[in-house]
């Protein structure tokens, strides 16, 4: 069964500082990697979509990596903002086959940035 | 453009009334999605669509419906509403399924079943 996994569950930091957030997954056979943006009350924004042959990819102050051999893949977070506090959505996209593609999504990570 | 539009935000259904969640989008793209969001969970997929008059289920279809008439809107009905089709529901839509293609979401509908 596909499944993506996502720590911490929840973050607090204090504005300015940086933090990482992590994703494992077991989904097969993989097609790509997304991060997205999660404001309270609002739909996901995609922050970056990584394929098999990227292992990083930047955003602004969004940084994401993906190792394919370990499954895993972070995003870093330099000099947070309070805009940044949200919930951080890891995406693993499975090829289905004959042109489809199946995502299974994480629960997220919900970061507070505080003053 | 408004990207895609949910309505309505806030809904509270007594059991066993039925609703439709309107969704519409104004970029032309083909493919649209169904979403759940429950709490502290991921999203799960109810229906798609690959275009007008085509549709199939996602992960989780039990007790919804949907239709695809046109390009631009993609409702979902809800027959016979339960507590545990309380949720919030967004709708995405995407180009393309090509292997990186982008989905945009809407803001969501937050809906109570009691």
């Amino acid at each position: 069964k596909n499944q993506v996994e996502q720590s911490p569950q929840s973050l607090i930091i204090l504005e300015g500082k940086n933090c990482t957030l992590q994703c494992n997954y077991t989904v097969s056979p993989f097609s790509n990697l997304r991060w997205y943006k999660q404001d309270t009350g609002r739909g996901p924004v995609s922050l970056t979509i990584m394929t098999f042959s990227e292992n990083t990819k930047s955003n602004g102050r969004y940084t994401a990596t993906l190792d394919a051999d370990t499954k895993q893949s972070s995003l870093h977070i330099t000099a947070s903002q309070l805009s940044d506090s949200a919930s951080y959505i890891c995406v693993v996209s499975a090829d289905s086959g004959a042109g489809s593609y199946q995502l299974t999504f994480g629960k997220g990570t919900k970061l507070s940035v505080i003053p | 453009n408004a990207g895609v539009t949910q309505t309505p935000k806030f809904r509270i259904l007594k059991i066993g009334q039925s609703m439709t969640l309107q969704c519409t989008q104004d970029m032309n793209h083909n493919y649209m999605y169904w979403y759940r969001q429950d709490p502290g969970m991921g999203l799960k997929l109810i229906y798609y669509s690959v275009g007008a008059g085509i549709t199939d289920k996602g992960e989780v279809p039990n007790g919804y419906n949907v239709s695809r008439s046109t390009t631009e809107d993609f409702p979902l009905r809800l027959e016979l509403a339960a507590p545990s089709q309380t949720s919030v529901y967004f709708c995405a839509s995407s180009y393309s399924t090509s292997q990186a293609y982008e989905q945009y979401f809407g803001p969501g509908t937050r809906l109570t079943v009691t």
